[in-house]
């Protein structure tokens, strides 16, 4: 059965700490996605990877790093210097980059930091 | 810079077909009209996607009009599942430097 994992589900943690995000895929994609969703809005790419062992910033790096070592996984930290980290983290993965215009999600992962 | 304008919200009687507008008035000849839509608290679905002609899959029929400058998203029997968020994507289909932008989308509300 294949797809998109994301673990947990909730997060909680305190202001300062870094979090790494878990994103897991089992589909053989190439490309892999992060994308930070806030109540009412649309989603925000933060990070892309083409290719294992590469990834891009997108639209809202700043605060956030990510790896790209497995096809398969492609975990982001959320770090001290992300301003407003509470949000709605969304992972997805397409086939390829060229065919980054069908994109499968992951069920997201609810990060709150008080 | 919004390529789309979509309604922010819509309601539909279940079983009735439910019909999402979207405008995209400066849709460039490269560029192709994508449908995702997103259930509470999930993450985004793929519906379908098309550059002129008509299209239609399993989930839903894709109607561009001829300039292309706006299209229709149809549910033909909407249930209750298909309450959700949709959102209209214009972009061209090789990707390069372009990426997947997500607006606000509509919310589609299918009463009982």
């Amino acid at each position: 059965d294949g797809g998109i994992t994301q673990s947990p589900k909730y997060l909680f943690r305190k202001e300062g700490q870094n979090v790494t995000l878990s994103c897991e895929q089992n589909l053989n994609h190439d490309a892999m996605y992060w994308y930070r969703q806030d109540p009412g809005q649309g989603l925000r790419l933060i990070y892309y990877s083409q290719i294992v062992n590469d990834f891009q910033k997108g639209d809202i790096a700043e605060g956030y790093s990510v790896s790209r070592e497995k096809k398969e996984s492609f975990p982001l930290t959320v770090t001290s210097a992300q301003k407003n980290p509470t949000a709605f983290y969304l992972c997805a993965s397409s086939i390829a980059w060229d065919r980054g215009y069908e994109q499968y999600f992951g069920p997201g992962t609810r990060l709150t930091v008080t | 810079d919004a390529k789309t304008t979509q309604p922010p919200s819509m309601d539909c009687a279940e079983g009735r077909a439910a019909n999402l507008p979207c405008n995209h008035s400066t849709i460039s000849g490269n560029e192709y009209v994508y449908w995702y839509r997103q259930i509470h608290s999930q993450g985004p679905q793929y519906i379908i996607h098309g550059l002129k002609n008509n299209e239609t899959n399993e989930m839903a029929s894709l109607i561009i009009t001829e300039d292309r400058k706006s299209s229709t998203l149809i549910l033909p029997h909407a249930t209750l599942r298909d309450t959700a968020v949709y959102y209209c994507i214009v972009s061209p289909r090789n990707f390069g430097n372009e990426k997947l932008t997500f607006g606000t989308g509509t919310r589609l509300t299918i009463i009982p």
